[in-house]
């Protein structure tokens, strides 16, 4: 399998729940990446990881908790959510972060998620 | 704060017609790239414009850079159903969102295009 995959595609999940979404890169990058994408808004940059250390965090509720086992694997841990975290949730990667020319993203296809 | 303003928001029109998206913002970058984004995939990357005043041609989408490298416009000659997606233009911001090394993307709301047969 190439380019960047996730899992699962749709997820319906009520406010108690804990769930894990996954994604995973097969195309060597060190950098990845995980964003939110709602109606009416910009994509929002939630985490950033490089060579699987955290560099970023963008003031994410701490009901959001990712994990980065590898270079190649990305998890967001989920617990207790909101209705407004509905969303589609993207993962990318990229070769690196650390350029003065922004290096291209590829993004996974997202979840889908529903918090009832 | 850097923001990246998209226009129009929505646009519908027919095979054949040609049009013009705009992406701007009162920051200066340092690039800035298109992303085209089909319903149901992730976004996938057009162009990266770096230089003011760039153009790129991408077969019949024109992408160009303003002078002062605080605006961006994509123009598609004779569109095609195929082009229908979200438009997204991203910025490379000066630094990090709280002040890391790091400069990561800013993206625009995006542009909702829908070219009808």
């Amino acid at each position: 399998e190439t380019g960047v995959t996730q899992t699962p595609r749709h997820l319906v999940m009520g406010m108690t729940n804990k769930k894990s979404l996954k994604c995973e890169q097969h195309l060597g990058h060190n950098a990845m990446y995980w964003y939110k994408q709602s109606a009416k808004k910009p994509l929002e940059l939630m985490f950033v990881y490089s060579l699987e250390e955290r560099v970023e965090n963008n003031s994410v509720p701490s009901r959001f908790s990712p994990e980065c086992p590898n270079s190649s694997h990305l998890f967001l841990h989920l617990h207790t959510l909101q209705p407004e975290d509905s969303a589609l949730y993207l993962c990318a990667s990229s070769q690196d972060t650390l350029s003065s020319i922004p290096y291209e993203q590829y993004f996974g296809p997202g979840t889908r998620l529903t918090v009832t | 704060t850097q923001l990246l303003e998209q226009s129009p928001q929505f646009l519908s029109i027919q095979e054949g017609e040609n049009l013009t998206v705009y992406c701007n913002s009162s920051s200066v970058f340092s690039s800035l790239q298109w992303y085209r984004q089909e319903p149901g995939e992730g976004p996938v990357l057009l162009v990266t414009v770096v230089t003011g005043g760039e153009v790129k041609k991408l077969k019949r989408l024109t992408f160009q850079f303003g002078d002062a490298r605080k605006d961006s416009s994509l123009h598609i000659t004779a569109a095609q159903p195929g082009d229908t997606g979200l438009y997204l233009c991203a910025g490379k911001a000066e630094r990090g969102i709280y002040g890391g090394s790091q400069g990561n993307l800013i993206f625009g709301k995006g542009t909702k295009l829908s070219v009808k047969p």
